[in-house]
């Protein structure tokens, strides 16, 4: 079955613009997270949707935002972005929220945004 | 805030050399997991432990959760190139089960 699709996979923003990333998850993953991996910081984590709905959210300002639609496909958003958020914005799909102690995670490939 | 250490946070060997990697917390999780990312990819998940003290093998991978479910071990027998990754380790726990990852260990193996 098709993975985790993120798009775009690369792009490049100067300070002060937004930004749109996209995620797909796995089919049947009602679930999606969202992280934050920089080198200096590792994986942090920006926020989980489940049905539509914000579920936890992690210590990011209001800068960041996200949504969930009705066919599980989820989206963040960087507004006026400072050069401190280039990184590679990951994205993971599970069936459940993340309240079960094994849930799964599967990951995409990240997008990677460079800010000039 | 639940913090995950691990260590060394780089490592280079030859192949064929056995090597341990830690991942220690002063918070208790409800499971810990196990992550391998490779260049220009996502995480993968490799292990999930839950019970104290458990062991789980995969082929020349040993993990090891913790009595007191605080800290975790990956050790790798007989290191290949292809074990070359970082290698994340990831626990769940606190009210809202939010999952929080350590920053990893950068593992090289040389031919």
């Amino acid at each position: 079955k098709a993975g985790v699709t993120q798009t775009p996979r690369y792009l490049i923003k100067t300070r002060g613009q937004q930004v749109t990333l996209s995620c797909s998850p796995i089919s049947g993953h009602r679930s999606v997270s969202w992280y934050q991996q920089t080198p200096g910081q590792g994986l942090q984590f920006l926020f989980e949707y489940f049905s539509e709905t914000q579920r936890n959210k992690g210590n990011f300002p209001g800068r960041f935002s996200g949504r969930q639609f009705s066919n599980s496909r989820s989206e963040m958003n960087v507004s006026t972005l400072e050069l401190g958020d280039s990184a590679l914005y990951l994205c993971a799909s599970s069936r459940t929220i993340g309240t079960s102690g094994a849930n799964v995670l599967t990951f995409g490939a990240g997008s990677r945004l460079t800010v000039l | 805030t639940q913090l995950l250490e691990q260590s060394p946070q780089f490592l280079s060997i030859q192949e064929g050399e056995n090597l341990t990697v830690y991942c220690n917390s002063s918070s208790v999780f409800s499971s810990l997991q196990w992550y391998r990312q490779e260049p220009g990819e996502g995480p993968v998940l490799l292990v999930t432990v839950v019970t104290g003290g458990e062991v789980k093998k995969l082929k020349r991978l040993t993990f090891q959760f913790g009595d007191a479910r605080k800290d975790s071990s990956l050790h790798i027998t007989a290191a290949q190139t292809g074990d070359t990754g970082l290698y994340l380790c990831a626990g769940r726990g606190g009210s809202n089960y939010k999952l929080t990852f350590g920053k990893g260990t950068l593992l090289t193996v040389n031919p």
